[in-house]
């Protein structure tokens, strides 16, 4: 069984820019979610996503967007990037139903530079 | 809120045992366990839920005291592999979202 796949795996932009990052979750799962992680903040929640609606929100400004197709696979966009955006952004699927309390599945990332 | 976990780094000689804290002030629904090694993605490892019941490896135990809103993860006998940054992370209620407390480094020697 594929695992969680995201794109691209590295990538640098300059501040003002804006970046699409890409999430195929693994076969099945409805649910994907967003995470920034940086080594001031640690793991931070961004958003869910499960069937193609928007589930959960993070405390992330207007800038971070996200959305989900029909084959389950997820983007997420940041507008205007701050060199504070640079981070590892990572990618988690899981079945997403009955409750709370499922096992998420992350991808190994896109690693986000703003100069 | 960010769950606090302690100590916030570990060495250990293969063969010994540790304990990593995870407390929060807020109830809890959850409470997730995640290894992630250096350059890798987090990997699953334990999910302790209200009511006591539990899903994850056989060979890594950990407990949930819902009352301290607090979890606690053993590692026993540990081996080179167990080496990483370990995470708890923790759901408030219906909300399908972890907020992870800022990690473990666990090291272990030969």
């Amino acid at each position: 069984k594929a695992g969680v796949t995201q794109t691209p795996r590295y990538l640098i932009k300059t501040r003002g820019q804006q970046v699409t990052l890409s999430c195929s979750p693994i076969s099945g799962h409805r649910s994907v979610s967003w995470y920034q992680q940086t080594p001031g903040q640690g793991l931070q929640f961004l958003f869910e996503y499960f069937s193609e609606t928007q589930r959960n929100k993070g405390n992330f400004p207007g800038r971070f967007s996200g959305r989900q197709f029909s084959n389950s696979r997820s983007e997420m966009n940041v507008s205007t990037l701050e060199l504070g955006d640079s981070a590892l952004y990572l990618c988690a699927s899981s079945h997403g139903t009955g409750g709370p309390g499922g096992e998420l599945f992350f991808g190994e990332g896109s690693r986000l530079t703003v100069l | 809120q960010q769950p606090v976990q302690s100590p916030q780094a570990v060495i250990l000689r293969e063969g010994e045992d540790a304990v990593i804290n995870c407390s929060s002030s807020k109830a809890l629904y959850s409470v997730h366990w995640y290894r992630q090694k250096h350059g890798e993605a987090p990997v699953f490892l334990m999910i302790l839920l209200k009511g006591g019941e539990q899903k994850g490896h056989e060979k890594i135990s950990a407990s949930f005291n819902e009352k301290k809103q607090q979890s606690s993860l053993y590692l026993t006998a540990s081996q080179l592999s167990y080496s990483g940054t370990y995470f708890c992370g923790t759901e408030k209620g219906s909300a399908r979202q972890l907020t992870f407390g800022s990690g473990t480094q666990l090291t272990v020697l030969p």
